[in-house]
């Protein structure tokens, strides 16, 4: 599986935009990029995903490098209910139907009031 | 829609005691998994199926866990007997066989005294 790297934390203010990265040098051809958020005391949630395009959905938005190595989960306006622990997960396109989601440790963002 | 239920939310047993969690997933979703997760750190797959057939449980240490999906609907998960290192957050998922994004359950946070 192909590996992703996030910052342990990242703190930011109530109504302000958070950039949160993540790194992913040997992401393949056939890696989409998943974003899962888990807030406190609950299982994880989808929050979006994308290939090689930006994409932008209710929730959030992600950015793509252009050469994939990297990306970004933009949350335009975050509110106190976003602090959670965000994971940053690659999954093959090519391999048949569902498949496990590999979790690394994430990104703990905490929000300030 | 109902989420994917799990019960008990938690439970407290002493080690080498057995102990059973319950998962009933969203309607319609025929692939199910059983996560594991350990304090500060992201989930693990242990088991997954599609339908009744476990397809993935590489990760299930078989020697004390037993899981079943019977009639393809709801599964359990056994632990038997439980060690103190089986003290953890049990996270149950549901998805479409066809689809990217997982469902979670709320858990069961486990703890073996």
């Amino acid at each position: 599986d192909a590996k992703t790297t996030q910052p342990n934390s990242m703190e930011s203010n109530e109504e302000e935009p958070v950039h949160l990265p993540c790194n992913h040098s040997t992401i393949s051809g056939t890696d989409y990029i998943h974003w899962y958020r888990q807030l406190p005391s609950q299982g994880p949630e989808y929050v979006i995903h994308g290939l090689t395009s930006n994409v932008n959905n209710r929730m959030a938005s992600l950015a793509i490098a252009e050469d994939r190595k990297s990306s970004t989960l933009i949350l335009h306006r975050a509110t106190l209910r976003d602090a959670a622990v965000y994971y940053c997960i690659l999954r093959d396109v090519f391999l048949r139907g569902a498949q496990k989601l590999v979790f690394g440790q994430g990104t703990r963002l905490t929000i300030n009031p | 829609e109902a989420g994917v239920v799990q019960s008990p939310r938690y439970k407290i047993i002493e080690k080498k005691q057995p102990v059973a969690f319950w998962c009933n997933p969203i309607s319609g979703h025929n692939t199910l998994y059983w996560y594991l997760q350990n304090l500060g750190q992201g989930p693990e797959l242990l088991i997954r199926y599609e339908n009744e057939e476990a397809v993935d449980d590489s990760q299930l240490p078989k020697d004390r866990f037993s899981a079943e999906r019977l009639k393809g609907v709801d599964s359990t998960l056994k632990i038997q007997p439980a060690e103190l290192g089986d003290s953890a957050v049990y996270l149950c998922a549901s998805s479409l066989e066809t689809s990217y994004e997982q469902y979670f359950g709320p858990g069961t946070r486990l703890t073996v005294t």
